[in-house]
This record gives C-alpha cells, sequence and structure tokens, in this order.
C-alpha cells in the first residue's frame, strides 16, 4: 500500500467522450504529478501541482486538463482525445523540503482510446 | 539537459542467478539518483536510491552505488528470486527540483 489511490484504475473511451482520472494521496504530502507511461518510453511528467498551485505543465496538449482543489485530491480531465493516448496514466506525490524527497506513485489508470 | 540511459531488455536470468541492470546518466550539477520497481500490474515503487558520490542504496538485497566519475548508478542483486520480476527503472533529480528524469526502463524476467 502505497498511500496514493487512483481511480478508476482500467478506462475505455471513445474519441468524442470526456472522462475524469482522480488521484488522491494519504500521506501528507504538498506536491503532486501526472506523469503517462507508454510503452518503451521513459515516463513522461506531464504535471506538477505544489502547494496546489500548477508549477510545471510539460507542453501537454490542451486536451488534458489538470485540477488540484487540494494537497490530497489530483484530477486529470480528459476530452476528445486521440488513440495515441493510450497508456498507463500514473499519479505521485511528494514533501517538498529538499533535493532529496522521494516520490511515492499510485498504481496508475490504463486507458484505451478507441 | 538531463538524461538517463538505462540496458535494454528483457533481461532473464535464472533463479539465484546474479543481476545487474547498467544505468548511466547526464546531467548538469550533483543529481540524486534513484531506482524505481514497477510489479505487474501496479505503479511505480521507490526501490532505493543515493544522494551523493560514493553512497550506496540498498534494499531488499538490491544495491547500487552512486559513481561520479563514470556517471553510473547500476543495479545489482546476487541472488535473485522469481518474485523479483518486474520493470526497474532508473531516475536522477537535480538541484531543487520537482521533476524527475526516467530511463527507458528494463525488464526482468527470472525463472525457475
Amino acid at each position: 500500500e502505497t498511500g496514493v489511490t487512483q481511480t478508476p484504475r482500467h478506462l475505455v473511451m471513445g474519441m468524442t467522450n470526456k472522462k475524469s482520472l482522480k488521484c488522491e494521496q494519504h500521506l501528507g504530502h504538498n506536491a503532486m504529478y501526472w506523469y503517462k507511461q507508454s510503452a518503451k518510453k521513459p515516463l513522461e511528467l506531464m504535471f506538477v501541482y505544489s502547494l496546489e498551485e500548477r508549477v510545471e505543465n510539460n507542453s501537454v496538449p490542451s486536451r488534458f486538463s489538470p485540477e488540484c482543489p487540494n494537497s490530497s485530491h489530483l484530477f486529470l480531465h480528459l476530452h476528445t482525445l486521440q488513440p495515441e493516448d493510450s497508456a498507463l496514466y500514473l499519479c505521485a506525490s511528494s514533501q517538498t523540503h529538499d533535493r532529496v524527497d522521494t516520490q511515492y506513485f499510485g498504481p496508475g489508470t490504463r486507458l484505451t482510446v478507441l | 539537459g538531463n538524461s538517463v540511459t538505462q540496458m535494454e531488455g528483457p533481461v532473464t536470468l535464472s533463479e539465484e542467478a546474479f543481476l545487474t541492470i547498467n544505468c548511466t546518466y547526464t546531467a548538469t550539477g550533483y543529481p540524486s539518483l534513484f531506482w524505481y520497481v514497477q510489479y505487474p500490474g501496479e505503479g511505480l515503487q521507490l526501490l532505493l536510491k543515493a544522494t551523493k558520490a560514493d553512497d550506496k542504496g540498498s534494499n531488499k538485497g538490491f544495491e547500487a552505488t552512486y559513481r561520479k566519475e563514470t556517471t553510473s548508478f547500476h543495479l545489482e542483486k546476487g541472488s535473485v528470486q522469481v518474485s523479483d520480476s518486474a520493470v526497474y527503472f532508473c531516475a536522477l533529480r537535480t538541484g531543487g527540483g520537482n521533476k524527475l528524469t526516467f530511463g527507458t526502463g528494463t525488464q526482468l524476467k527470472v525463472e525457475l
């Protein structure tokens, strides 16, 4: 049990659907992250929230929209996705106090876009 | 920019064999180095870390030494088990930022 939960674990959606991924951390951390994991590619950092403010957005298409209502919850709103967006989406959290903070990952949401 | 290079997998070993997964990096400054493990159907878990040159991280029989002179952080285990079958990711972080740079991952398969 890593203390970071993600729902749903699996999601299949059409290109015209709107859905949301949810992440919750129970570790008292102050930073949260979204990553995309595709086969045979390094993990891609999508968004970083620190103290509920977005501090990084790595040129992610606008069809992905993050939301961080408080330090324990993070959402990724999806709309008009493409088949190449199919991947495992991982959420992580950390306590950013110095250079050795460790990121704790959730189990991921396996997304398939038809 | 920062980058991490890992040996391509899959690596297939017999139980009790010696494991080495190579990892080299390019970074500005003095990075912290990490190994994460991902078991089938799960997210990433921190396996071990090292924050300065010559540090050795260790956990669950795995170890890795931060070698600044060769910019490497190779993962080793003396005797692997079937339960070690997973994907292993090397990663680094520099400065006080939040961003981790990951390698592409190396799949390990351990057979009886």
